[in-house]
């Protein structure tokens, strides 16, 4: 079965810095990834996702993230952030049976910023 | 609506009361599934349809939760003889395609109905 781990549990950055959450997955094959943003009160957001070509995936509110396959890593990173990004953040990993097919989610980063 | 709607939005139970929650998703969406979520916790899989099918229920912890999706729409998660330990946030989500898989298939979320058992 695929899994997700998310070693980091809660990080704290500063205002502007650079942030990266880290993110390794168990998957037999080439892995559907995702990373969601939950802020308090809201639903899961969809930041951006990976499923073939470019390993540097794009998303939205500046994120991006890297796959990499010899590490088995999909970290998220930002160059600088915003009081506004400080929220939950869950990594997840696709997993197909045919035509059935489920998200399997880290048990997520915790992300406080520093004014 | 825009997007997934679920009720209640919270719900106090006694324990070994059943429980319904509802999910409508978004308009058209083929596929429904529905996640929990505990305190400090990622989003664990219950279940999951196309249409009216359903076609995993592997996460589903016990005899006691059900769903149904009877017409490919609006679906029920049923918790019977609720316990404390099924205290958790329920979670539905809609994607458009069977199949996330396909490019562009996207799983939207709904803001979760609160259960707490007491």
């Amino acid at each position: 079965a695929q899994s997700v781990t998310q070693p980091d549990i809660h990080i704290t950055v500063s205002e502007g810095a650079s942030l990266e959450l880290r993110c390794n997955y168990s998957y037999g094959a080439t892995p559907y990834l995702f990373w969601y943003v939950q802020s308090p009160g809201q639903g899961l957001q969809l930041l951006l996702k990976y499923f073939s070509g470019d390993t540097l995936v794009q998303g939205i509110k500046g994120f991006e993230a890297e796959f990499k396959r010899s590490q088995s890593s999909f970290n998220l990173r930002k160059p600088s952030v915003h009081w506004s990004d400080a929220a939950e953040y869950f990594c997840a990993v696709g997993e197909f049976h045919g035509s059935a097919s489920k998200i399997i989610f880290g048990s997520g980063t915790r992300l406080s910023i520093r004014p | 609506g825009a997007g997934v709607s679920q009720s209640p939005r919270y719900k106090v139970t006694k324990r070994g009361q059943d429980v319904a929650l509802r999910c409508d998703p978004i308009s058209g969406h083929v596929s429904l599934y529905w996640y929990r979520q505990a305190l400090g916790q990622g989003p664990e899989f219950l279940t999951y349809f196309n249409y009216e099918a359903q076609q995993d229920k592997s996460g589903l912890p016990n005899d006691r939760f059900s769903a149904e999706r009877p017409e490919g729409s609006i679906s029920t998660l049923t918790i019977q003889r609720t316990e404390q330990r099924d205290s958790a946030m329920y979670r539905c989500a809609s994607s458009p395609l069977q199949g996330l898989a396909i490019s562009g298939n996207t799983i939207y979320f709904g803001e979760g109905s609160w259960l707490t058992v007491v």
